[in-house]
């Protein structure tokens, strides 16, 4: 069946500018996660939706970040006035059940954000 | 402090060597998520476990909860091994990763 899709799959922007970056999680999957990884960094946190339950924010960065689920499905993830630190590799994450439950998590491709 | 420890940073091993990667934590969990990632990329859950020892083909991984430590081990290793493995628990906290070359 189909995994976790992304997109784009790459964005370039000029610093300053609004992004946003799509998620497309496995259907039926009630968890979704959405993390960063900055060029030669560890995987970094960022936000979790789980069902209709209130999503769990505190990885955001900055006021500057948002992100929302609709539908109980697809995401999105906006970053406003973007600044070169916002370089990063995007990851969105999807999984059956809640996080801490013994359910596995299936990765997207994610979405290289480079700010000029 | 991290919370997840990872060791070691870097590994470089001969095709058929026994590997092993270990995770050391300091929060509570319920379990423990073993990631890889290719060069370029996406990340493919390899386990998650809670409890023992899970096994898949030439994979292995075991953790004990009361001493908070989980080991990835890898038999007769191959060169397409060759990826950066990743400790996490919960969905916060990760490992910064083990780069592991697999040299024919």
């Amino acid at each position: 069946g189909a995994g976790v899709s992304q997109s784009p799959s790459n964005k370039v922007t000029e610093k300053g500018k609004d992004v946003e970056l799509r998620c497309d999680p496995i259907s039926g999957h009630t968890a979704l996660y959405w993390y960063r990884q900055s060029l030669g960094q560890g995987l970094e946190f960022l936000i979790y939706f789980q069902g209709n339950s209130a999503p769990d924010k505190s990885g955001l960065p900055s006021d500057r970040f948002s992100a929302e689920r609709t539908g109980g499905s697809v995401s999105t993830l906006t970053i406003q006035r973007t600044q070169q630190e916002d370089s990063a590799v995007y990851l969105c994450a999807s999984s059956l059940g809640p996080a801490g439950g013994l359910y596995e998590q299936y990765f997207g491709p994610g979405t290289r954000l480079t700010v000029t | 402090k991290n919370e997840v420890e990872q060791s070691p940073q870097n590994l470089t091993a001969q095709e058929g060597e026994f590997i092993t990667i270990n995770c050391s934590y300091s929060v509570g969990i319920s379990a423990l998520h073993w990631l890889q990632q290719h060069p370029g990329g996406g990340i493919v859950s390899l386990f998650m476990l809670s409890s023992g020892k899970k096994k898949h083909g030439r994979l292995i991984a075991t953790i004990n909860i009361q001493e908070k430590h989980s080991s990835l081990h890898i038999t007769a290793s191959h060169p397409r091994d060759s990826a950066v493995y990743i400790c996490a628990v919960r969905k916060t906290y990760f490992g910064t990763g083990t780069s592991l070359t697999v040299i024919p």
